[in-house]
Formats: structure tokens, sequence, C-alpha cells
């Protein structure tokens, strides 16, 4: 398996521009996980979803950021309209567990985006 | 939610010696305790973990050791070697510790 797979690798936008995170998570993995990382607040779970539902997204910063999973293979974090300091890298992870609490995370390489 | 607290941030060490990393948390009904390391360029990748019904697991130079009663586990590395140097984060419920920069000096 290619592991989980993020893209863009690198994104730079304009502020007020809307920016798409796509996110490929592992055949068979029922879970999966977008973070934010940051050097001022670490890892920050944003959303996460089980069998395609999203279970929390008490970590979703601000009615700009939405994250949707239309099916097992495929999901998407949107930021519109994209601010400064929505600058970080963005991480999308699955697992296997029901509950993505008790078994290992498989993170992708990360989206780096930095918005001007 | 969970809350995870992880010590020391940095940790400088000479190469062959030995490194250790602690996270406490809250949560007492928490049973899987991971550990993961984060490269440059590249997102956490899982090194060790434990769960709730033993108290020690090691794997080559790498161990965790877990008291449940204090509610903190550690990470061990043994014989570091450059390559050791990353990011090392515990995690608890999906919730990642702030992380220790590890270097190892040759």
């Amino acid at each position: 398996d290619a592991g989980v797979i993020q893209s863009p690798r690198h994104e730079v936008t304009e502020m007020g521009q809307e920016v798409t995170l796509r996110c490929k998570p592992i055949s068979g993995h029922n879970s999966l996980f977008w973070y934010r990382q940051t050097m001022m607040r670490g890892l920050e779970l944003l959303i996460y979803f089980n069998n395609n539902v999203p279970i929390d997204d008490s970590g979703m910063p601000e009615d700009r950021f939405s994250a949707k999973m239309p099916n097992a293979s495929f999901s998407t974090l949107k930021i519109q309209p994209s601010e400064p300091r929505d600058s970080a890298v963005y991480f999308c992870a699955s697992s296997l567990s029901p509950q993505g609490r008790n078994t290992e995370a498989f993170f992708g390489q990360g989206t780096r985006l930095t918005v001007v | 939610g969970e809350n995870v607290e992880q010590h020391p941030s940095t940790l400088s060490v000479q190469e062959g010696d030995s490194a250790v990393i602690k996270c406490t948390y809250s949560d007492s009904a928490s049973n899987y305790f991971p550990w993961y390391k984060q490269e440059l360029g590249k997102g956490p990748q899982l090194i060790i973990d434990i769960r709730s019904n033993v108290g020690e697991k090691k794997d080559q130079r790498i161990a965790v050791t877990l008291n449940k009663t204090a509610k903190h586990f550690s990470l061990h590395i043994t014989e570091t070697q450059p390559e050791d140097s990353a990011v090392y984060f515990c995690a608890l419920k999906l919730v990642f510790g702030a992380g220790t920069i590890l270097r190892v000096k040759s």
C-alpha cells in the first residue's frame, strides 16, 4: 500500500482565496483524521470521520473550515476564505480502529499551506 | 477532552547516551499509549505503543513504560544515534503532546 496520500504537498495562495486539501486514506481503514501543525499550537485535531461520517469536528477553528468524506477513499478539507493565520502544515491520517483512538494512526506527508 | 503534558520540550544528548521523555495524562480510562517520531518534512510515524494491561514494552533500543497509578508513560531510547534526532510525540485518544525535540550530538 502506498500509505496515506495527500495533495498538494505545497500550496501558496492569496488571502481570501479558497483552498482545498485532499487526502486518500489507506485502503480498508475506516477512521480518517485531519490535523493542523504549527509551531505555536503543535498538532491539533481538526476533525475525524468514522465510516465516512464526521464524528467530532470540535477542533475546526471557524466556519471558514469545512471537511467532507464522500466515500471511503477520499476526503477534502476546505478553507474559504483563507487567511494568513491559516498558514500551517495540514496532515491527514487514517487508522483501522472503529473509534480511531486505540490503534496506530498512519499519517500522510502533509500539505504545507502558505497564505500571503 | 484529554489533557496530555509532555516533558522536556527539548533534549540534547551525546551519541551513545540514553534519552527519556515523559508524558502525563488526566483520563484514567485511557488504555492505549503510543509514541510517534516526526522527521523533518514528514508526518509523525508510530515507533512504539503500549496497552494498559502491561507495564513495559521493548523494541531493540526503544522502550515504553507505563504507570497507570501515577498516570504517566515514558519513552526510553538507549544507545542514541544521530538518526534518532527528531521530534517525538506522545498521544492519547487522538490528542498529541506538545512534542520533544531530541538532538543527538556526535
